[in-house]
């Protein structure tokens, strides 16, 4: 059964850093593309970065380049998340998605989410 | 970037009915789109990838269509289990992959 489950959420000051992680099981996690996707309180669903199999390709949203760093260790089955210079507006659940099995980037499986709240 | 706007926002409808759910995107986007389900304090469930290809485990109720910038999401003969928000996602572009902004199926 494929699993993701994320850790690392939590209240956080505005200019602080946080690292979400999410940890794979039930699955080959070296094989996939690898997402993190954030919903705002009562918004939508935007994907934030993503991560090719080997971690030498790598995509951010423009709202986040620069502060937020996506990385992986396949031999820990696990994804990250680096979080710095944090702004209210990143306030959201985080989710942890795979790559689905057919071309092209969509995502079959989610995490729980983790809940990061910027706030003073 | 690629805008992905969905419509209606809500959806009032009643069990046994007939829902379809539009999906334009703002350039050519092959059939390279994907629709997904969300239930309050879940996480969203994938229903169709590729435009039509339905997800395994997903109930044949559920049909996606369309090329290029229209696309359709139609659930057949609505079920109690299917109130909830579906939302939209392009893939032609990787960077960045956008979501449509949902839209919500509630009871009638």
């Amino acid at each position: 059964e494929v699993q993701l489950v994320e850790s690392g959420g939590g209240l956080v000051q505005p200019g602080g850093s946080l690292r979400l992680s999410c940890i794979a099981s039930g699955f080959t996690f070296s094989s996939h593309w690898m997402s993190w996707v954030r919903q705002a309180p009562g918004k939508g669903l935007e994907w934030v970065a993503n991560i090719n199999q080997d971690g030498n390709e790598k995509y951010h949203v423009d709202s986040v380049r620069g502060r937020f760093t996506i990385s992986r260790d396949n031999a820990k089955n696990s994804l990250y998340l680096q979080m710095n210079i944090l702004r209210a507006e990143d306030t959201a659940i985080y989710y942890c998605a795979r790559d689905g099995v057919a071309a092209g980037i969509y995502f079959d499986f989610w995490g729980q989410g983790a809940l990061v709240t910027v706030a003073s | 970037d690629i805008q992905m706007t969905q419509s209606p926002s809500t959806l009032s409808a009643s069990v046994g009915d007939r829902v379809t759910i539009t999906c334009r995107a703002s350039q050519s986007i092959s059939s390279w789109l994907a629709w997904y389900q969300q239930k309050p304090g879940k996480a969203p469930k994938l229903l169709i990838y590729m435009a039509s290809s339905l997800e395994s485990g997903v109930p044949s109720r559920f049909s996606g269509s369309g090329s290029g910038t229209e696309f359709t999401l139609t659930i057949s003969s609505l079920q109690p289990d299917d109130f909830a928000i579906y939302y939209c996602q392009q893939y032609n572009s990787y960077s960045p992959l956008t979501f449509g902004g949902g839209t919500k199926v509630e009871i009638k």
